[in-house]
């Protein structure tokens, strides 16, 4: 089985800056990598697929990058709108999420 | 517009079962793989079982293999997901979840139910 990690596991940031998450995956899943947005008792939201694809109607404040084990998400110029929990998955092989990274205000 | 209702959740002991059903509109249900991911309370997200547009393969994450088991009817856009000998672990919000592409082209999930709670206690 794949399994993801992700760092940190918070992080505490102030409207403005610009926030770095960082996904590993335990092998190589090229770039079978999507990015998600959770809020308490909404559903998540997709933001990134193909490690750096911008789904539909996301802002271009948030970006993916990397291929192979190795990802990040970016989201430039933080929104009060963007406080949540961001997850990482692979779907190379079914499907696994990361342990969710939440991002908090500082 | 995309619209994925899930019902069928409530309390039930251990042992237990429960099916729960996610009714779909605004795509065209049958090209579309589709998935259960399920939200423990205070946990992260893990994906549970998948079936393929044909309904002809499913998948399931190890935790529950043996236990549930996922099932489509194409003519009424509904998906299910049988869950037998519920354990208290199983306790979670569950959401129905659609793939970005069709025919398992694009495996990312681009719309979600709003999920539907599943308590098992005792």
């Amino acid at each position: 089985d794949i399994q993801m990690t992700q760092s940190p596991s918070t992080l505490s940031a102030s409207v403005g800056d610009r926030v770095t998450i960082t996904c590993r995956a335990s092998q190589t899943i090229s770039n079978w990598l999507a990015w998600y947005q959770h809020k308490p008792g909404k559903a998540p939201k997709l933001l990134i697929y193909k490690a750096s694809r911008l789904e539909n109607g996301v802002p271009s404040r948030f970006s993916g990058s990397g291929s192979g084990t190795e990802f990040t998400l970016t989201i430039n110029s933080l929104q009060p709108d963007d406080f949540a929990t961001y997850y990482c998955q692979q779907y190379y092989t079914y499907w696994t999420f990361g342990p969710g990274t939440k991002v908090e205000i500082k | 517009e995309v619209q994925l209702l899930e019902s069928g959740g409530g309390l039930v002991q251990p042992g237990g079962s429960l099916r729960l059903s996610c009714a779909a509109s605004g795509f065209t249900f049958s090209n579309y793989v589709m998935s259960w991911v399920r939200q423990a309370p205070g946990k992260g997200l893990e994906w549970v079982s998948a079936i393929s547009d044909s309904g002809s393969k499913s998948y399931y994450a190890d935790s529950v293999k043996g236990r549930i088991s996922i099932s489509r009817d194409n003519s009424k856009s509904t998906l299910y997901l049988q869950m037998n000998s519920l354990r208290v672990d199983d306790t979670a919000f569950y959401y129905c979840v659609k793939d970005r592409g069709p025919t398992g082209s694009e495996p990312a999930f681009d719309f979600w139910g709003q999920g539907t709670l599943v308590s098992v206690s005792s």
